[in-house]
């Protein structure tokens, strides 16, 4: 199994440019996370979803957008890059729908270089 | 919502030292707590966790204590190696997982 992917591993935009940073899990799992670590500030939840069809915002939704593909893949999307969105970006799964009370298993990360 | 602090930022100890990170949070509602590690380039990986009804777990050289009336939670790890050495990651939940900003560890040989 190879748990959490994500790609791409790093990429460098301009300001305004867009991008989707793609995940994927192969542990079944129902719910789907996508967090931003800067430095000093530990990891900040973006969105999640709690189960296939569903995703709803977390503590710093604002210039993301997400889409649950599938149960498998959860996808963020950012349509106007700010330097402000300087970040690794991770992805995140849990076993259960809606349970946040459980382990979280992390992707690689993505670093993102906003110009 | 829910804030986390965690202290220190950066912790050093010797080899076969003790080291104790503490957390604090805010929501007295949360009844999740797990500590997760991350190594240089990697994603966080949860190390142990404990849940609001109970006040200690052991996992070998690693304990979390809770303290549920103070609202803090603290992680010891005991007899360090040169392998712990990274950064520890305290969260609290209840509706969603809140972080705290980190512990970087070092353990000198």
């Amino acid at each position: 199994n190879a748990g959490v992917t994500q790609t791409p591993k790093f990429q460098v935009l301009k300001t305004g440019q867009s991008m989707t940073l793609q995940c994927a899990q192969d542990m079944n799992h129902n719910s789907m996370y996508w967090y931003r670590q800067d430095p000093g500030m530990g990891l900040r939840l973006i969105y999640y979803s709690a189960s296939e069809g569903t995703t709803d915002k977390g503590e710093v939704p604002n210039g993301y957008n997400v889409s649950r593909l599938n149960k498998r893949e959860f996808s963020l999307r950012l349509e106007s890059a700010a330097p402000s969105q300087t970040s690794v970006y991770f992805c995140a799964s849990s076993e259960a729908a809606g349970v946040p009370q459980e382990t979280q298993y992390f992707g690689p990360g993505t670093r993102l270089l906003v110009l | 919502g829910e804030n986390v602090e965690q202290h220190p930022s950066t912790l050093s100890v010797q080899e076969g030292d003790s080291a104790v990170i503490k957390c604090t949070y805010s929501d007295s509602a949360s009844n999740y707590f797990p500590w997760y590690k991350q190594e240089l380039g990697k994603g966080p990986q949860l190390i142990i966790d404990i849940r609001s009804n109970v006040g200690e777990k052991k996992d070998q050289r690693i304990a979390v204590t809770l303290n549920k009336t103070a609202k803090h939670f603290s992680l010891h790890i005991t007899e360090t190696q040169p392998e712990d050495s990274a950064v520890y990651f305290c969260a609290a939940s209840k509706r969603d997982m809140r972080f705290g900003a980190g512990t970087r560890l070092t353990v000198k040989p």
